[in-house]
């Protein structure tokens, strides 16, 4: 079964940290990865997609890895600011289901502390 | 400029209800998706459409029926509503290009509780 797993659930962070948020997938093979952002009341908001065949992809202070070979993606924040507490989903379209169907990991939380 | 719509944003209904959720998207993608986000924010796909055809079609019980009567309106008709039919459902859209840069754009959710 195809699955995307996010550790940790929640993360509480003082403002200004530089962090990490994690996301691990049970097939290598894919097409890509994708990160969302859901603020509270709200939809998500796509925020990077990293395809097959790249390592990395950036966007401003973001800055999302894959490793297909061991399953996982990192996304890193740098110098948070309280503007970006929301929960962080990760997104994989794995190759045997077609490019546009999507299996999200249930999420971490971000609260970034003034 | 809304990207994707949804209405109503809340929904309050009783069991046994037959009720509709509407979605439109302005971006002139080709592809539609509805997702189920339940109580533990899990969020899964449930149906999806592409040019008006029905692409994906997960597990779901057959009260909830997709509509798509142009590339830019999906709509969710679900009868004989349930409790655990509450949930906040998602419409999305993208582009279908099967190359992996499908960037999928998502609407703000309608909350849906049944009583």
């Amino acid at each position: 079964k195809q699955e995307v797993t996010q550790i940790p659930a929640a993360l509480s962070v003082p403002e200004g940290e530089n962090l990490v948020l994690n996301c691990s997938f049970t097939d290598s093979a894919i097409y890509n990865l994708q990160w969302f952002r859901q603020d509270p009341g709200k939809g998500l908001t796509s925020l990077l997609l990293i395809q097959s065949s790249q390592r990395e992809q950036t966007s401003g202070r973001l800055n999302a890895s894959l490793d297909k070979s061991s399953g996982r993606s990192t996304l890193y924040i740098a110098a948070s600011q309280p503007g970006d507490s929301a929960t962080y989903l990760c997104a994989v379209s794995f190759s045997g289901a077609g490019s546009y169907q999507l299996t999200f990991g249930k999420g971490t939380k971000l609260s970034v502390i003034p | 400029d809304t990207a994707v719509s949804q209405t109503p944003k809340y929904l309050v209904t009783q069991m046994g209800n037959d009720k509709s959720i509407k979605c439109e998207q302005n971006l002139g993608h080709d592809t539609m998706y509805w997702y189920k986000q339940d109580s533990k924010k899990f969020l899964k796909i449930m149906f999806s459409y592409n040019n008006k055809e029905l692409i994906i079609n997960e597990t779901v019980p057959n009260r909830f029926s997709p509509k798509s009567p142009d590339k830019a309106h999906l709509n969710l008709h679900i009868n004989s509503l349930e409790l655990g039919d509450s949930a906040v459902y998602f419409c999305a859209s993208s582009r279908y290009l099967g190359t992996g840069q499908e960037t999928q754009y998502f609407g703000p959710g309608t909350r849906l509780l049944v009583l």
